[in-house]
């Protein structure tokens, strides 16, 4: 099976521009999580959808948005972007909704904010 | 909620030395616990996984975790490191019965020098 994609993997915008990153779920997987890496905060989670409802969401202001379509696909947007959204985001999907659930990673997209 | 703690920034090396990750966690319920790498410019990909069961828990490339309760520690070790596992390495936890979003640590660099 093909892995998680996530496209674009590099985007370079300016401040209070706006920005949707794409990903594509392993086939199955109806689970999609988000996730902003940085140096300094490491791994926080930013939301999660299944079966296009969103079922949790972590503590990111309301700039931070997101949907999931009918195959699963998701996207992020974030508006309104500021210096401190540079981050890898990265997307992960898991076939089932079960605590012991493995994510399955995608690459991640780097966005750098000027 | 459940908090996770790698307790080590930073794990410098030789090749062909073992090593051990540490990792604590926090929850006030039974959990799950993982153990994930990331490769330069990759996403995150499972290494091994505690649902229930035996406490020293085998994943890929030679490592092995041990849950301890009383300890409310999930260490990752191996017996002998190659260049090729340098990476950063991060500990997660999930709540039975609770939100199945993991938490992440921060994460630990393992660096292996030749």
């Amino acid at each position: 099976k093909a892995g998680v994609t996530q496209t674009p993997r590099y985007l370079i915008k300016t401040r209070g521009q706006q920005v949707t990153l794409s990903c594509s779920p392993i086939s199955g997987h109806r689970s999609v999580s988000w996730y902003q890496q940085t140096p300094g905060q490491g791994l926080q989670f930013l939301f999660e959808y299944f079966s296009e409802t969103q079922r949790n969401k972590g503590n990111f202001p309301g700039r931070f948005s997101g949907r999931q379509f009918s195959n699963s696909r998701s996207e992020m947007n974030v508006s309104t972007l500021e210096l401190g959204d540079s981050a890898l985001y990265l997307c992960a999907s898991s076939p089932l909704t079960g605590a012991g659930d493995t994510q399955y990673f995608g690459p991640g997209t780097r966005l750098t904010v000027l | 909620a459940q908090s996770v703690t790698q307790l080590d920034s930073q794990v410098p090396v030789f090749e062909e030395a073992p090593v051990e990750l540490r990792c604590n966690y926090s929850s006030s319920v039974s959990v799950y616990l993982f153990w994930y790498v990331q490769y330069p410019n990759q996403g995150l990909q499972l290494l091994l996984k505690y649902l229930s069961g035996s406490t020293l828990v085998k994943g890929i490339n030679g490592f092995e975790a041990e849950f301890n309760k009383s300890q409310t520690s999930f260490h990752l070790r191996k017996p002998s490191v190659h260049i090729s596992d340098t990476a950063e390495y991060f500990c997660a936890v999930s709540d039975l019965g609770g939100s199945y979003i993991p938490t992440f640590g921060r994460g630990t660099s393992l660096i292996v020098h030749p």
